[in-house]
């Protein structure tokens, strides 16, 4: 059973559409997040959430918006895609907001064209 | 806010050497220090971490060791292999977990 999982794994899209990322826990865990990772492999955090707070990253565009039905999925809506957008988006997980492992989703590449 | 920095960006060592990757943060509460390991289109995943409580842990072939005075940790890999080859991270367990920059380790057979 995948613990932390992702769709799609890949999306091409067009400038200007709307996409959605899904993701699910199975862990139990209380913190979500979501982090983009570029070209040159940096892994950026956009938001952490869990059943009390959202953390946002102030340099990620108000494009993107998590919204998080329950405790065990957190989505990620992306408005107006942009060119520079086209990266891999991970999901992850972990019990705490802080001191623990964080397990990762299988990545969703993004392609805008 | 936290920051986390990682040195070398890229490393490449023949199989069999060691290795040595090294982060410094800024922030004096971290407790927890993580290493991630993401191989070529894949996820990263945890390889070894260590607590503040300790100065060294060792799993097999690899190693972490925390200086929390000068605050910096360094992941060491010793008898490299080819399937060491990925882009390791270290991670500043912090609210917001943000992650080095990664370290890109070739291992030269």
């Amino acid at each position: 059973d995948t613990a932390v999982s992702q769709t799609p794994k890949y999306l091409v899209t067009q400038m200007g559409n709307d996409k959605s990322i899904k993701c699910e826990q199975n862990l139990g865990h209380d913190t979500m997040y979501w982090y983009k990772q570029d070209s040159k492999k940096f892994l950026k955090i956009m938001f952490s959430y869990n059943n009390k707070e959202l953390i946002i990253n102030e340099t990620v565009p108000n494009r993107f918006s998590p919204k998080s039905p329950d405790k065990a999925h957190l989505n990620l809506h992306i408005n107006s895609l942009e060119l520079g957008d086209s990266a891999v988006y991970f999901c992850a997980s972990s019990p705490e907001n802080s001191g623990n492992t964080i397990y990762f989703g299988e990545g969703s590449w993004l392609t805008v064209v | 806010g936290e920051n986390v920095e990682q040195h070398p960006s890229t490393l490449s060592v023949q199989e069999g050497d060691s290795a040595v990757i090294k982060c410094t943060y800024s922030d004096s509460a971290s407790n927890y220090f993580p290493w991630y390991k993401q191989e070529l289109g894949k996820r990263p995943q945890l390889i070894i971490d260590i607590r503040s409580n300790v100065g060294e842990k060792k799993d097999q072939r690899i190693a972490v060791t925390l200086n929390k005075t000068a605050k910096h940790f360094s992941l060491h890999i010793t008898e490299t292999q080819p399937e060491d080859s990925a882009v390791y991270f270290c991670s500043n367990a912090g609210n917001m977990l943000t992650f080095g920059g990664g370290t890109r380790l070739m291992v030269k057979p």
